[in-house]
């Protein structure tokens, strides 16, 4: 079945910037029925969508964070990335990539597990 | 930009049922979906397009959504529902993803 897995480093020191990669196993990221996403979580709050990335590089961001965000895909690798610039402990979270369909209405309909990212000095 | 509003919290013994709802302006017009999150965990899908339940997704679960409010019905609840649950939409209307802010449900 499908899985996608988060990895990146957990600490991230303010100012510098935020880079995670999303590996996807057990099909093809190149299908034009999906978006690959990235979602994040703040401690003890709920989900914010950060953006999306589709296989020929198409993306859209969420306007907060539009400025420091650039989200990529790497097919031949079965990766899509997230970088977020100057962070600071605003953007502590657990983050999450998750494939959402294109066809409206559109839903996550597989996630990662999520990893956590603490920004600290 | 649009918002969905559910309740913080929503208490529930064993065995009756859970109405968790989700309201937002003119949401009936919208396909609502809601996952389940444990601790820890990531979430998952428990119901999309209103009231359409994905393969392995107990019938204890139930949707509706008309006018300005959608709810995910816990029918028999159990111990394992004990979670939080988050409503989203995403259509042409709504360009990006919105989420619900949670509604942790507690199983007495």
């Amino acid at each position: 079945q499908v899985q996608l897995q988060e990895s990146g480093p957990g600490l991230v020191r303010p100012s510098q910037t935020l880079s995670l990669t999303c590996t996807v196993s057990g099909d093809s990221i190149s299908r034009n029925t999906f978006y690959w996403n990235w979602i994040r979580q703040s401690p003890g709050k709920g989900l914010e969508w950060i953006g999306y990335v589709y296989y020929r590089g198409t993306t859209d961001y969420n306007p907060s964070l539009k400025s420091r965000l650039t989200v990529s895909v790497d097919t031949s690798k079965r990766q899509f990335s997230l970088q977020l610039t100057s962070v600071t402990a605003a953007d502590t979270a657990v983050y999450f990539c998750a494939r959402s369909t294109v066809i409206t209405p559109r839903y996550f309909d597989i996630w990662g597990r999520g990893t956590l990212v603490t920004v600290t000095s | 930009s649009y918002e969905l509003t559910q309740p913080p919290s929503v208490s529930t013994a064993p065995g009756q049922t859970a109405r968790i709802t989700c309201g937002g302006n003119n949401l009936g017009s919208k396909g609502v979906q809601w996952y389940q999150q444990r601790p820890g965990q990531a979430p998952f899908v428990v119901m999309r397009y209103d009231s359409d339940r994905p393969a392995g997704i107990p019938d204890r679960f139930s949707g509706s959504n008309s006018g300005n409010t959608a709810t995910l019905t816990i029918s028999r609840v159990e111990a394992g529902d004990e979670a939080d649950y988050f409503c989203q939409v995403w259509d042409n209307s709504v360009g990006h993803p919105v989420f619900g802010g949670g509604t942790k449900l507690t199983v007495l």
